[in-house]
């Protein structure tokens, strides 16, 4: 079985820049999550779909990220304009509807310079 | 506000030893506790998980110790090996309607020196 696949793995860019990631969860995972974690803290909530359902967002800053899971599979979360405080590390995780564990990504290393 | 509070920030075990993570909470709510590991450049991975009505759970070398009255719990490796070099983050959760979000803590960086 494949795992939460996430793209890119690494990406530098300018700050005021935009920016996307892209998540594809475990097939027949209904709920997806996305993490933000900075350098050496634990990793933090920042929205969370149930199929195509955003029913968490309150973590995420509404006013530059946004995020999308069309057709309730894959997702997209977008920095626009990143800022340089905004370098971490951005995690998918998947789980089945009501599972407690989950199933974390490899996650995509943002840098803003 | 940090919901789990972990300590130690970092722990050097020599090999064959045990090694012990301690992390602590405030909301009565949590009723789910597992602890993640997790290898640089790699996502965190679920280990073990405990929930509030046992007071310890086993898998393999890996043991949580679970105290509800003093709202605390902590991961135990035994016979600590090379390969578990890595960071572990305790985590907790709490499911009214599928809530399930996880807290963090601050993560434990282990080390084990052959």
């Amino acid at each position: 079985e494949a795992g939460v696949v996430q793209s890119p793995r690494y990406k530098i860019i300018e700050k005021k820049q935009p920016v996307a990631f892209w998540c594809n969860p475990i097939s027949g995972h209904n709920t997806l999550y996305w993490y933000r974690q900075n350098l050496g803290q634990g990793p933090e909530l920042l929205i969370r779909y149930e199929n195509e359902e955003a029913v968490d967002d309150s973590q995420l800053p509404k006013d530059r990220f946004s995020a999308e899971r069309l057709k309730g599979v894959d997702s997209t979360l977008k920095i626009q304009p990143a800022e340089l405080g905004d370098s971490a590390v951005y995690l998918c995780a998947s789980s089945p509807r009501g599972a407690r564990g989950y199933t974390f990504g490899s996650g995509t290393r943002l840098t803003v310079v | 506000q940090q919901q789990v509070k972990q300590s130690p920030q970092s722990l050097i075990v020599q090999k064959g030893g045990i090694s012990i993570i301690n992390c602590a909470y405030e909301n009565t709510a949590f009723d789910y506790f597992p602890w993640y590991q997790q290898f640089p450049g790699k996502g965190p991975a679920l280990l073990i998980a405990i929930r509030p009505d046992v007071s310890e759970k086993k898998e393999g070398r890996f043991t949580i110790s679970f105290n509800k009255s003093a709202k605390q719990f902590s991961l135990h490796i035994m016979d600590s090996q090379p390969g578990d070099s890595a960071t572990y983050f305790c985590a907790a959760s709490m499911a009214p309607a599928g809530a399930n979000n996880l807290f963090f803590g601050t993560g434990t960086r282990l080390t084990v020196i052959p």
